[in-house]
């Protein structure tokens, strides 16, 4: 069972634009929500997160906007560059005791080209 | 460097085998965590270890099975393995699964090619 929907599976940015990756959920028991970032070779490492008290958090470049009741979460980048070329995965956790493992979208590969 | 070592890297095996993997977490981690990565499933989580206890258990075929040692290093037995265990497993830990931060320390995972 995908309980979170992650979408494109590819994206080919040019240098300097926006790069979007969007995520939706359907359980609304979750309650924390990180964008991880993955280089080839690497372990995934967390970029940012939000919870959904707030509808957006920007972290330099990065920003995540949420929209609780569309039940939807985004990751913008801004300007973006040819070393944000990796692989995004959204993910999603609730707070609840034995389960609060992430559950992982299946994952935007991300090209920036010059 | 996430301070989760797994080893091995590299792993090729023929069907019918058995294989372990071993996860070293961070220090003062207490819980850790097994991933399953493949092309086209993304990051599917098998189990979760939290001081030496298992907590969780998600997708995990039950050919595969894990445990948390006192010293919290942990490992995962692949047995009578198939072509189609081929994948990255990764292992990341965290320092108490209830702090709900989201953030999982990964390691660079384990490559296991069945042939």
């Amino acid at each position: 069972q995908q309980q979170v929907k992650q979408s494109p599976q590819s994206l080919i940015v040019q240098k300097g634009g926006i790069s979007i990756i969007n995520c939706a959920y359907e359980n609304t028991a979750f309650d924390y929500f990180p964008w991880y970032q993955q280089f080839p070779g690497k372990g995934p490492a967390l970029l940012i997160a939000i919870r959904p008290d707030v509808s957006e958090k920007k972290e330099g470049r990065f920003t995540i906007s949420f929209n609780k009741s569309a039940k939807q979460f985004s990751l913008h980048i801004m300007d973006s560059q040819p070393g944000d070329s990796a692989t995004y995965f959204c993910a999603a956790s609730r707070r609840d005791f034995g389960n609060e493992k992430l559950t992982f979208g299946t994952g935007t590969r991300l090209t920036i080209i010059p | 460097d996430s301070g989760v070592t797994q080893t091995p890297k590299h792993l090729i095996t023929a069907t019918g085998q058995r294989v372990t993997l071993r996860c070293s977490p961070r220090s003062g981690d207490l819980s850790v965590y097994w991933y399953q990565q493949s092309l086209d499933q993304g990051l599917q989580f098998l189990i979760q270890y939290y001081n030496g206890e298992e907590r969780a258990k998600g997708n995990i075929l039950e050919r595969f099975s894990a445990q948390q040692f006192p010293d919290l290093h942990s490992e995962l037995n692949l047995s009578s393995l198939e072509l189609g265990d081929s994948a990255l497993y990764f292992c990341a830990s965290s320092v108490v699964p209830w702090e709900h931060t989201g953030e999982l320390f990964f390691g660079e995972g384990s490559r296991l090619t069945v042939l």
